[in-house]
């Protein structure tokens, strides 16, 4: 089975811009998390979207947002980019059924802002 | 504000040895917990995981522990080897959501 499969790998942009970040969960999950990951903060809860819709939402501005697909494929994005959002982004699939909520992580999209 | 970098707190042992791994969790509400390893440039990596039910789980090399008395989570790692070499995460959920601890490096020398 493969696992969970983030786009693109790296970013570089600049104050202002907007990004988008996919994720592709593990065949069958129907959750997705994003998570940001950085050396001051650590990783912190973005959001959770199940069946299309968002089910959590962590303490981040409006600028952050996210959707998913009825593939359970999802996109998060940001705008007007701060130098501060230059992070890891981490996307997580589940099943999220009552026998099993493991969290399975891609490999993350590296965002530089410059 | 300026970001200061977390400063991980290292644990360093030698091939062979039995690693101890240690996380306080806050939320005394949760009742799952997830250790996972990061190695450079990956995603954290899914290890072992506990429900607040139990007060240990084994796996292979690796052993969970829970003390909800004192909110302790650690994770043991027999026979450690230098692939165990990486940055190890508690994780404590609740609500689907889940908050990770600040994260031990671990490094393994031969």
């Amino acid at each position: 089975k493969a696992g969970v499969t983030q786009t693109p790998r790296y970013l570089i942009k600049t104050r202002g811009q907007q990004v988008t970040l996919s994720c592709s969960p593990i065949s069958g999950h129907r959750s997705v998390s994003w998570y940001q990951q950085t050396p001051g903060q650590g990783l912190q809860f973005l959001f959770e979207y199940f069946s299309e819709t968002q089910r959590n939402k962590g303490n981040f501005p409006g600028r952050f947002s996210g959707r998913q697909f009825s593939n359970s494929r999802s996109e998060m994005n940001v705008s007007t980019l701060e130098l501060g959002d230059s992070a890891l982004y981490l996307c997580a699939s589940s099943p999220r059924d009552s026998l099993n909520e493991k969290l399975f992580f891609g490999s993350g999209t590296q965002l530089s802002v410059l | 504000g300026e970001s200061v970098g977390l400063h991980l707190p290292t644990l360093s042992v030698q091939e062979g040895d039995n690693s101890i791994i240690n996380c306080a969790y806050s939320n005394s509400a949760s009742d799952y917990f997830i250790w996972y390893k990061q190695e450079s440039g990956k995603g954290p990596q899914f290890i072992i995981d506990i429900r607040s039910n139990m007060d240990k789980r084994q796996g292979q090399r690796v052993t969970v522990l829970l003390n909800k008395t004192v909110k302790h989570l650690s994770l043991q790692i027999a026979a450690t080897q230098p692939g165990d070499s990486a940055v190890y995460f508690c994780a404590e959920m609740e609500y689907s959501t889940l908050t990770f601890g600040k994260g031990t490096m671990l490094l393994v020398s031969p």
